[in-house]
């Protein structure tokens, strides 16, 4: 059974940093792409990032490109979401989800999300 | 970025109704899409994916149709277990975009 485990999320100031981790298992872990979705408060789902099985190639929102980094560690089934510069408007429950498939596909197993909260 | 947009943004529906919503994309996706459902406080869940394929273990009552640029998502007889928010994604083309959500609740 297909197992997506996030944490990390808590409290950060305005242009603080955060490393959410997403721990899986019942599934090969290398053969699948990753994916992260945020749902801010009130608001709809929005796709964040994605990284393919490989880590070759990685995918980011425009919302988030170049303060947020994906990275996965194939040895551990892990997949991380380094978030920096930290903004109020990245508030937000952040899911992880495993991809149908290696690359470009939609999310078919979502873990139950950590909530991140930027405030002063 | 292709950009989603989801119609209506809200209904109110009975038990038993027929109920669809429209999914349309800016520009051509083929058959690259998804549908989630998502309650609050749960994870979402897809029931849909390449526009027209049910996800395993998603009851037939769900259905989708569409390609290209319009899309429909149709539950054919409403349960007290789907009332919920409704969201379409594309994958076709990255950035991924999902559209803004369609809430389906008790008339």
């Amino acid at each position: 059974e297909v197992h997506l485990v996030e944490s990390g999320g808590g409290l950060v100031q305005p242009g603080g940093s955060l490393r959410l981790s997403c721990a899986t298992s019942g599934f090969t872990f290398d053969n699948y792409a990753m994916t992260w979705v945020r749902q801010a408060p009130g608001k709809g789902l929005e796709w964040v990032s994605a990284i393919t099985g490989s880590a070759t190639n990685t995918y980011y929102a425009d919302s988030v490109r170049g303060r947020f980094t994906i990275s996965r560690d194939n040895s551990k089934n892990t997949l991380y979401l380094q978030m920096s510069s930290l903004r109020a408007e990245d508030t937000a429950i952040y899911y992880c989800a495993k991809n149908y498939g290696s690359g470009r596909s939609f999310p078919d197993f979502w873990g139950q999300g950590t909530l991140v909260t930027v405030s002063s | 970025d292709i950009q989603m947009t989801q119609s209506p943004s809200s209904l109110s529906a009975s038990v038993g109704d027929r109920v669809t919503i429209t999914c349309r994309a800016s520009q051509g996706i083929s058959s690259l899409l998804a549908w989630f459902q998502h309650k609050p406080g749960k994870a979402p869940t897809p029931l849909i994916y390449a526009a027209s394929s049910l996800q395993n273990g998603v009851p037939s009552k769900f259905s989708g149709s569409g390609s290209g640029t319009d899309f429909t998502l149709t539950i054919s007889s409403l349960q007290p277990e789907d009332f919920a928010t409704y969201y379409c994604q594309q994958y076709d083309t990255y950035p991924l975009t999902f559209g803004p959500g369609t809430k389906v609740d008790i008339k």
